[in-house]
Formats: C-alpha cells, sequence, structure tokens
C-alpha cells in the first residue's frame, strides 16, 4: 500500500493559464474523491468518482474545472484560465466504497500570480 | 444542510497538559464522524473515527473522542500533549446516502515547552 499519491506538489501559474493535477489513489480503492482546501480553512468538496464514472460535483466546480478518472485509476483536475481566487491546496483522496474511510493524498498547491 | 463547527480555531497548551478541541455537527441523522490531522504543506491523516457502536474511539498517537448523541458532540481529547502533536485538526462528518466530507473550518494547536 504506497498510499493516495499526487502530481505536481506545487504549481505556479499565471493568471489564465492552464493548469492539470494528477492524483493516483490507493489501488484497490473504487471511489476517489477531489477536495480544495484554502488557507485557514476546512477541505471542500469539489467531485467524486466511483471507477470512471463522476457522479457528482460541487457548485464549486465552475465550467472551467474539469476532472476525468480514464479506467477508473488514476484522475486528473484541469482548470483552464487560471483566475488568482483558484489558488488553493488541491486535495485527492480515495476510498474502497460508501461510507469508507477517506484516505488523503498530500495535495497541490497551486499559486496564481 | 449538515454542517460541523469546531469550537476555537486555536489552542494552546503546555506540554504534557491535556488536550482538548472541540467539535459539534449538525445533522438529524447521526453521521460517521472523522478527525484528521495536518502537518504543514501535507495531506490530511486519519486520527481516529466513529461509526457504529462504542461511543468511546481511540486513535493513533494517543488520541480519543466521544462521540455524544444527546451533544451533537465529537469532541478530540489527549490527556498528556506532545510537542509533536502541534499541528492543524479538523474534525469532519460524512452523512449516511452522502458521499462527501464535510469539514470543520480546523483547530490549530500549539504545544508550549
Amino acid at each position: 500500500d504506497t498510499g493516495v499519491s499526487q502530481n505536481p506538489r506545487h504549481k505556479i501559474t499565471k493568471r489564465g493559464q492552464n493548469v492539470t493535477f494528477r492524483c493516483d489513489p490507493i489501488s484497490e480503492h473504487n471511489r476517489l474523491y477531489w477536495y480544495r482546501q484554502t488557507l485557514g480553512q476546512g477541505p471542500e468538496f469539489l467531485t467524486y468518482f466511483q471507477n470512471e464514472a463522476q457522479l457528482e460535483k460541487s457548485r464549486l466546480l465552475s465550467d472551467r474545472f474539469s476532472a476525468e478518472r480514464p479506467k477508473g485509476s488514476f484522475s486528473t483536475l484541469e482548470i483552464q484560465r487560471t483566475e488568482q481566487g483558484d489558488s488553493a491546496m488541491y486535495l485527492c483522496a480515495s476510498s474502497l466504497g460508501n461510507l469508507d474511510t477517506q484516505y488523503f493524498g498530500p495535495g497541490t498547491r497551486l499559486t496564481v500570480l | 444542510a449538515q454542517s460541523v463547527t469546531q469550537l476555537g480555531s486555536h489552542v494552546s497548551v503546555s506540554e504534557g497538559a491535556l488536550v482538548l478541541l472541540r467539535c459539534n455537527y449538525s445533522s438529524s441523522v447521526p453521521p460517521y464522524l472523522f478527525w484528521y490531522v495536518q502537518y504543514p504543506n501535507q495531506g490530511l491523516q486519519l486520527l481516529l473515527k466513529y461509526t457504529t457502536g462504542a461511543t468511546l474511539v481511540k486513535g493513533i498517537n494517543g488520541f480519543e473522542a466521544e462521540f455524544k448523541k444527546s451533544e451533537t458532540s465529537f469532541h478530540l481529547t489527549k490527556p498528556s500533549a506532545h510537542m509533536s502533536d502541534a499541528a492543524e485538526y479538523f474534525c469532519a462528518a460524512l452523512i449516511q446516502g452522502a458521499q462527501k466530507l464535510v469539514f470543520g473550518q480546523g483547530t490549530r494547536l500549539t504545544i508550549n515547552p
């Protein structure tokens, strides 16, 4: 069990650029979640997948955000036309199934200049 | 809508003293409850969780929490603080039938030598 991994760990970009983050869940976990955490706040839910199907999206996930999980393995989160308000820590978590413990990765810290 | 409230954004205790971090939830149905710890620039690590059964839950690093349905609380305690306990602590709830964790705003624990 290697845990949840996320890449890159840090990303600095200029406003208007597109960025993509990757999450590799624990291998046998069917569910994968994305959360966003801003400074001094708790994580907020963005979206989740069961296998390759994206089953729920938060209202926080604007049209500029898109997430995929091809083949039900790793997932990517893309932000188009980044804005300064997108600066945050993006956390990925995975779980075995419904109501099971969610295990978190180390996060990707995005800074939009 | 369910919510999680952590009383005190910052708690400071002396090394060796009792640690008490407060968490209250609002939900018509008792949720599954979790405490996570976050060290600087890292992801969230599970400390302990309550699902059903025994209301006193023991976790890692000497922490424990008690679920009190009548008070809608899930406070985290540790009898004797250690310098390594300094971190941010998050209480979270998972409502049965929902898929996402709802987090409190976090409590930063400082340990004084």
